[in-house]
């Protein structure tokens, strides 16, 4: 089961870019990489998911290096309402009977 | 995620009841999951079904079972409630779908549940 490691807490300012790293060091071959976003007391949201290279969607950018031992979440222009705990999770084949796990995450924090 | 449902949203209890709670998905999805939060900690999985006679432990089930009564519900009890399950519970489900080079699983989480066990 492929472990992840993110930073815990992280602090931006409106209109910045943030990005947050994630590093999988035993990423296996069929995984792909997932992030998810909380609001406090809601539960987690799906916001972008890749395999490789880069992916975007009307929310972030996901960028994948050639390795795949790490991936960064890219927000553009963050807003308070960005402020959030972000997880990174790299999915293993459910079929197997592995688990995904949500790690701690990282608490990114904007300010005005 | 309105398609997916929990109740109740907030429930106050004491040592040694038993507590039951609901989670209902109109999405149609076949996998159907129990998370629980405790504060400033990322989420923990309970158990998990792949399918109505699919029933699989997660990392922290002792202490709880579960019920895939339809596709559509999936039930947790606590036999037995405990102060350290005092925590935030969430209901979640995935379609099962298959991507190119792999397989993943995008979850859609209801709006969770409050316990406190006194």
């Amino acid at each position: 089961l492929a472990k992840t490691t993110q930073p815990i807490s992280m602090d931006s300012y409106e209109g910045q870019e943030v990005n947050i790293t994630c590093s999988h060091n035993n990423i296996a071959t069929n995984d792909y990489i997932t992030w998810y976003q909380q609001f406090p007391s809601q539960g987690p949201r799906f916001i972008i998911q890749g395999y490789k290279t880069k992916v975007t969607n009307e929310v972030a950018s996901l960028f994948i290096p050639a390795d795949r031992k790490s991936s960064t979440l890219s927000l553009p222009r963050v807003s308070l309402s960005d402020t959030a705990v972000y997880y990174c999770l790299v999915g293993d084949n459910w079929n197997a009977g592995n688990m995904l796990t949500f790690g701690g995450g990282t608490r990114l924090m904007v300010k005005p | 995620d309105a398609d997916v449902t929990q109740t109740p949203r907030n429930r106050i209890t004491k040592t040694g009841k038993r507590i039951m709670l609901e989670c209902s998905q109109t999405k149609g999805h076949d996998r159907m999951y129990w998370y629980r939060q405790d504060p400033g900690l990322g989420l923990r999985l309970i158990y998990y079904s792949f399918d109505v006679k699919d029933i699989n432990k997660g990392e922290i089930s002792d202490g709880y079972s579960v019920s895939r009564q339809a596709q559509a519900k999936f039930s947790l009890s606590l036999e037995s409630a405990i102060p350290n399950q005092t925590a935030l519970y969430f209901c979640a489900t995935s379609d099962s779908s298959r991507l190119a080079g792999g397989s993943t699983d995008t979850q859609y989480f209801g709006p969770g549940t409050r316990l406190t066990v006194l």
